[in-house]
């Protein structure tokens, strides 16, 4: 079984500001590991994921994540948000092997964006 | 880009009533889900569905909830009787076969409302 933790569940940030969102994972098994967020009153768009490969991962919206093996982390950061940043983003796992097997969610961080 | 879409967007029913929740998964794709999220928790996975079966379950998904995918473009959640605890966004996904290596694509949910 997988568990995701996110450590905080809101974020407030100025504009132009760099953020991190932290998200530590629990498996007894090899995981991939996904980013997705929310936009208000929308569904769950990939952000980005890491299968393997090089830890450095890099998404859409400016947006990358580091995995890191050791401390079971995949935290989330750019460097300079914007105001349309605002939104939910939930870190996810899934085992890899068959397409279907579930994916399991964090909390969710709420990050709110100030000008 | 391919769309999963969930219709509708938003129904409020009569506690004890069924509800059928439609979803239209990406046309080559092969796996399809359910997704819950009641407000301010996590995204909760509710059953997977591969070659007109249910491969994976939670849970959350008793005696009440039953899926079908009728007409090979349709992927329907339906709920028997509805509490007022079965209140949340539903959330449809699919993805396509392989070695498990893919972020789903979401749809926009439905917000089910029991009253």
């Amino acid at each position: 079984a997988q568990s995701v933790t996110q450590l905080d569940s809101q974020v407030p940030v100025f504009e132009e500001a760099p953020v991190e969102l932290r998200c530590n994972y629990s498996s007894s098994v090899s995981v991939y590991l996904f980013w997705y967020v929310q936009y208000p009153n929308q569904g769950l768009q990939l952000l980005l994921k890491y299968l393997s490969g090089s830890t450095l991962v890099k998404g859409i919206n400016g947006f990358e994540a580091e995995f890191n093996k050791s401390q079971t982390s995949f935290h989330l950061r750019k460097p300079s948000v914007h105001i349309s940043d605002t939104a939910e983003y939930f870190c996810a796992v899934r085992p890899p092997g068959a397409a279907g097997n579930k994916l399991t969610f964090g909390g969710g961080t709420r990050v709110l964006v100030k000008p | 880009e391919p769309e999963v879409t969930q219709t509708p967007s938003h129904q409020v029913t009569q506690m004890g009533q069924e509800v059928i929740l439609r979803c239209v998964p990406i046309s080559n794709h092969l796996y399809f889900y359910w997704y819950r999220q009641i407000l301010g928790q996590k995204v909760e996975f509710l059953v997977s569905f591969y070659n007109n079966e249910i491969s994976e379950k939670s849970e959350i998904f008793d005696d009440q909830f039953s899926v079908e995918r009728p007409d090979g473009s349709n992927f329907t959640l339906k709920i028997r009787s509805t509490k007022l605890e079965d209140s949340a966004m539903y959330f449809c996904a699919s993805s396509p076969a392989g070695t498990g290596g893919y972020g789903y694509t979401f749809g926009s949910g439905t917000r089910l409302t029991v009253v």
